[in-house]
């Protein structure tokens, strides 16, 4: 089984700072890693997800994350936010073999919310 | 193309009455997921369908409760004689068929508010 644990409920960053979102996991078997963001009253936009290869992936928007598997963590990190990346943003995980299909299992989320 | 189509968005039902919500997944996708978001949480999974055939409903509760996935027609999660605690988003998600190691995007739709 797996677990994600989003370390703060929320992050407030004045705009064009930088911003670090964090993201733990746990699992027994290897896992695909994803970010995902919410913006209010809408559903959840991928933002970058990280199956293999480079530890550090890039995704839409100009966030990216590393992945680190001693630490088994996946942290969402932007050079300069802007005031419209205010939004909830999820972390989540699916194990793997999957028997075909990603059976995501999310975190509690984060709430960013950028000031001008 | 249009993305994972939930209706209805938001619905509202007295103590005792059905849900039904509606879920259309983007074309080309036969993998349907359902999720549920209760207040201040991040999302839970319900169940996975392929078409007739529920795969996985590990997360489903054990009464009320039922999802389908028809050869024709969008995907129905029903809830019976619903109770204040039902009250969350439920988001609906598809993506393609993938191969044994999983991994590909799972698209969410904008969901249903009941």
């Amino acid at each position: 089984a797996q677990s994600v644990t989003q370390l703060d409920s929320q992050v407030p960053v004045f705009e064009e700072a930088p911003v670090e979102l964090r993201c733990n996991y746990s699992s027994s078997v290897s896992v695909y890693l994803f970010w995902y963001v919410q913006y209010p009253n809408q559903g959840l936009q991928l933002l970058l997800k990280y199956l293999s290869g480079s530890t550090l992936v890039k995704g839409i928007n100009g966030f990216e994350a590393e992945f680190n598997k001693s630490q088994t963590s996946f942290h969402l990190r932007k050079p300069s936010v802007h005031i419209s990346d205010t939004a909830e943003y999820f972390c989540a995980v699916s194990g793997f073999p999957s028997g075909g299909y990603n059976k995501l299992i999310f975190g509690a989320g984060t709430r960013l919310a950028v000031h001008p | 193309n249009a993305g994972v189509m939930q209706n209805p968005r938001h619905l509202v039902r007295r103590r005792g009455q059905e849900a039904r919500l509606r879920c259309s997944p983007m074309k080309g996708h036969s993998h349907v997921y359902w999720y549920r978001q209760l207040p201040e949480e991040g999302l839970k999974f319900m169940v996975y369908l392929q078409k007739e055939n529920i795969i996985d409903e590990s997360g489903m509760p054990k009464e009320r409760f039922s999802a389908e996935f028809p050869k024709e027609g969008p995907s129905i999660l029903r809830i019976q004689q619903v109770v204040r605690g039902d009250s969350a988003a439920y988001f609906c998600a598809s993506s393609v068929q993938t191969g044994s190691t999983g991994g590909n995007t799972i698209y969410f739709g904008e969901g249903s508010w009941l």
